[in-house]
This record gives structure tokens, C-alpha cells and sequence, in this order.
């Protein structure tokens, strides 16, 4: 499977842990980005990288928050200090952004209940 | 930044009948429109995507039109089947992706 892949796909923790997610990007792209998504919302931004370069933040994520891309291939992202909030599926996706257009390819997803 | 409405929020539909989703965005400098189907469980997969330069796209039962003046884009699905029955999104693409809150399309065989 070439597509983009997530790890773990589920995640159960206790408020107050810390948690780490993986994506693996469609290869040849230079693009990845992490999305939040809660019951009946669609998908909201968190971070993009450009190869290593994370060039983007919401104001969604939190100091808790953080994630790397080290040699522009696979990213993590980690969540500090887990609240209940948190519980939601962490969407990754990749594209390769050539232009001005720009084909996101969504990963299965990583879901967490913090309980 | 950019805003983006869906309707309607839940679809109901007969087998082989058409349903229509539609979309509306704040931002005119959005440039690139794309719909994804979402099943249960899943990540969301690409299913069409429509650029600022066209008015409509279609792909086999799928259509997408896109009304820039207005600052509207629709999805079209023609003779619909049971596997069409999905949650479906649309985003629009400026500085980074906004989606909309998404369609529950249920196809009753």
C-alpha cells in the first residue's frame, strides 16, 4: 500500500499522559499536515511541514502540542498532558504541492479517547 | 480566514436517485475546491476536486460546478447506489484547508 499510513490507528490513555502519534507520508511528497477531527465536524488544520520546515500553526494547538517532521520524510506528533478534550481522530495527510493547487491525501487516522 | 458552510447536514435518497450537496466559502482568493467521501472509521478519500479556473468537472456519476462571483460550489451524485452512502466534505483551499461540517448521504435500496 503506497497510500499514507498512521500509527498507532487507536489509542486509549489516561488524562495527564503523554501520547505520541506516527504518520508516513506518500513518498515522493513534500507537503504533510495534521488535522483534528471531533464527532460530526469536519476536519480542522493543526500544523503543515514543507519537507522538515513546519510552516504553519493554529492558534488550535496548544503549547501541549507539538510536532516534527526531522528529515522530511515521516512526522509525529505528540500531545503533553492529555485532557479529555483531546479525545478526537488525528488525521494526517500529504500532498505534493507543486503549484498553486494543491491534492491532500488523508491517512486512515489515529483515534484517542483520554479518559 | 476563510469560512465554509455545508447543506444540508443529513441527505436521505432513493436508490438511483440524485442528491445534491452544496457549499459556501467567504474567502475570493480560495482557488481550489475538493469533496471527500468519508466512511465509517476511515480517513477521508478524495472523490473530485474542482479549481477556480473551471466551472464544472464531472467524473463518471459525479459532478462538481462552482459559482465563483456567488462564492458557492455544489457536488452532484447521479443514480445513486447503497456504497455512495457516506459522509461527504467539502473544503476550500486559501492559505490552508477549510472543510465544511459535512453531509450524511444515506442511499435506501
Amino acid at each position: 500500500d503506497t497510500g499514507v499510513s498512521q500509527d498507532p490507528r487507536h489509542k486509549i490513555t489516561k488524562r495527564g499522559q503523554n501520547v505520541t502519534f506516527r504518520c508516513d507520508p506518500i513518498s515522493e511528497h513534500n507537503r504533510l499536515y495534521w488535522y483534528r477531527q471531533t464527532l460530526g465536524q469536519g476536519p480542522e488544520f493543526l500544523t503543515y511541514f514543507q519537507n522538515e520546515a513546519q510552516l504553519e500553526k493554529s492558534r488550535l494547538l496548544s503549547d501541549r502540542f507539538s510536532a516534527e517532521r526531522p528529515k522530511g520524510s515521516f512526522s509525529t506528533l505528540e500531545i503533553q498532558r492529555t485532557e479529555q478534550g483531546d479525545s478526537a481522530m488525528y488525521l494526517c495527510a500529504s500532498s505534493l504541492a507543486l503549484g498553486t493547487y494543491n491534492e491532500q491525501f488523508f491517512g486512515p487516522g489515529t483515534r484517542l479517547t483520554v479518559l | 480566514g476563510e469560512n465554509v458552510e455545508q447543506h444540508p447536514s443529513t441527505l436521505s435518497v432513493q436508490e438511483g436517485d440524485s442528491a445534491v450537496i452544496k457549499c459556501t466559502y467567504s474567502d475570493s482568493a480560495s482557488n481550489y475546491f475538493p469533496w471527500y467521501k468519508q466512511e465509517l472509521g476511515k480517513g477521508p478519500q478524495l472523490i473530485i476536486d474542482i479549481r477556480s479556473n473551471v466551472g464544472e468537472k464531472k467524473d463518471q456519476r459525479i459532478a462538481v460546478t462552482l459559482n465563483k462571483t456567488a462564492k458557492h460550489f455544489s457536488l452532484h451524485i447521479t443514480e445513486t447506489q447503497p456504497e455512495d452512502s457516506a459522509v461527504y466534505f467539502c473544503a476550500a483551499n486559501g492559505d490552508q484547508f477549510y472543510f465544511g461540517t459535512g453531509t450524511s448521504l444515506t442511499v435506501i435500496p
